[in-house]
Parts: structure tokens; C-alpha cells; sequence
């Protein structure tokens, strides 16, 4: 079993669209956990952290469920711009991260 | 936010040749970083911690004869992939973090380097 998993995708959505992803990791002593977003052939930057209380940063919330070991991105409003690659990302401690295969996400006109 | 360079971006060599990759913090003090190696349509997949002044720490599975990292200074780290084989042709990434044993804190990535070898 991965450590991280997420649904491959892609997930195709028209602009406005509302759309989730979701992400389960296996180590329950993980720390913090984290989205980034990664563009083809680049290197991937920080969306957000993700918190038990949940947290949001303009169209983005994010949440955190420890007890089913499960984290969520949901995205409001798609824009074309938000069209690439989501990564789960688990910090299992002393800043180790463990990234997710990423999940695809086009967003067309 | 801190930035972090890598250099070369893209490089081309034969295989059984060597090829180092440099690591940089240009605005703050790393005292640890990280590479990573990303297969195509694969996660990232870390392949050692290094710490300044001291020897890397290797996941499992890599070899650390074959993927020499050096950390001379704080703001420096390089892999060297030595006798490269195309099976050696990846995206290598590294990150960089000034507080390794904070929960929260940040690491910055490098815009990475693109390795194909013929």
C-alpha cells in the first residue's frame, strides 16, 4: 500500500466548476500534511496546509480528518489558470515529506 | 518567500559519464536539504537528507555510492550521479528548510533539473 494516495484523475471541469479531491495516507503518526500544486515540468510550489480545523484561502479549503487519515482539497469556482497537477503531501516527521502520485485537474472554457 | 536555484536545468550526457547538479539557497541559511527524483507520471520520490558538515542520510533503495551528495556550506548542496545510465534519466529536485525539526515549517523547492542520458 502507498503511503499517500490520490485518485490520478484527470478530473475535467468547465470554468465555475466546483470540484474535490481527496487523499488517504497510511502512517498515522504523521505531522502535518499539505497541497501543492505542480505544473508540467516544473517543480512543485505550496498550495496550502492543511489543518483538523480546516482552512481556506480564497477558493481553496482545505481539511484534515486524522481519525480516518484523510485530507481533501476542494476548489470553487474553477479557473482555466488552476488547470495541473495536486499533490497530498504528508510530513511524517523531522521534515520528511512523502508526496502523493498527484491528481490531474483540466479545466476547459 | 526564501528562494532556492538549481543549476544545471536540463543537462545531456552519455551514459558511464558523471554529472553533478548544484543546490542553492540564495536568501537564507539551509541547514538542511533535500533531493528528490520524479520518474514521468510518478510522485516525488525523496532520495536523501543532507545536513551541513555531515554525511547524507539515504532512503532506502539508493544507492549512496552512485548519487554522491556533498554540503560543504549552508548554502550549498550538490549531487553528483556518477557512471550515469539512461535508467539515471529523471527530473531531480531538491528543497531546502531552515528549521528541519519544525512541524509546520517550509521546505522550498528548486526548480529542478531535467537529466536525460544517452
Amino acid at each position: 500500500r502507498k503511503e499517500v494516495e490520490q485518485d490520478p484523475g484527470p478530473f475535467n471541469v468547465p470554468e465555475g466548476a466546483t470540484v474535490a479531491f481527496n487523499c488517504t495516507y497510511s502512517n498515522s503518526a504523521s505531522q502535518s500534511f499539505f497541497w501543492y500544486r505542480q505544473d508540467c515540468r516544473k517543480e512543485p510550489k505550496l498550495l496550502m496546509s492543511v489543518y483538523s480545523s480546516g482552512n481556506e484561502d480564497g477558493r481553496f479549503t482545505a481539511q484534515l480528518n486524522r481519525a480516518s487519515q484523510y485530507i481533501s482539497l476542494l476548489i470553487r469556482d474553477s479557473k482555466l489558470s488552476d488547470s495541473a497537477t495536486y499533490l497530498c503531501v504528508v510530513n511524517t516527521g523531522f521534515q520528511k515529506l512523502v508526496f502523493g502520485t498527484g491528481t490531474r485537474l483540466l479545466v476547459s472554457p | 518567500g526564501a528562494v532556492v536555484s538549481q543549476h544545471p536545468s536540463w543537462v545531456i550526457c552519455k551514459s558511464g559519464t558523471s554529472v553533478k547538479i548544484e543546490c542553492r539557497s540564495l536568501d537564507f541559511q539551509a541547514t538542511t536539504m533535500f533531493w528528490y527524483r520524479q520518474f514521468p507520471k510518478q510522485s516525488l520520490m525523496l532520495m536523501a537528507t543532507s545536513n551541513e558538515g555531515s554525511k547524507a542520510t539515504y532512503e532506502q533503495g539508493v544507492e549512496k555510492d552512485k548519487f554522491l551528495i556533498n554540503h560543504a556550506s549552508l548554502t550549498l548542496s550538490t549531487l553528483t550521479v556518477t557512471s550515469a545510465h539512461p535508467e539515471d534519466s529523471s527530473f531531480y529536485i531538491c528543497s531546502a528548510t531552515s528549521n528541519p525539526g519544525g512541524r509546520r515549517s517550509e521546505q522550498y523547492f528548486g526548480p529542478g533539473t531535467r537529466l536525460t542520458v544517452t
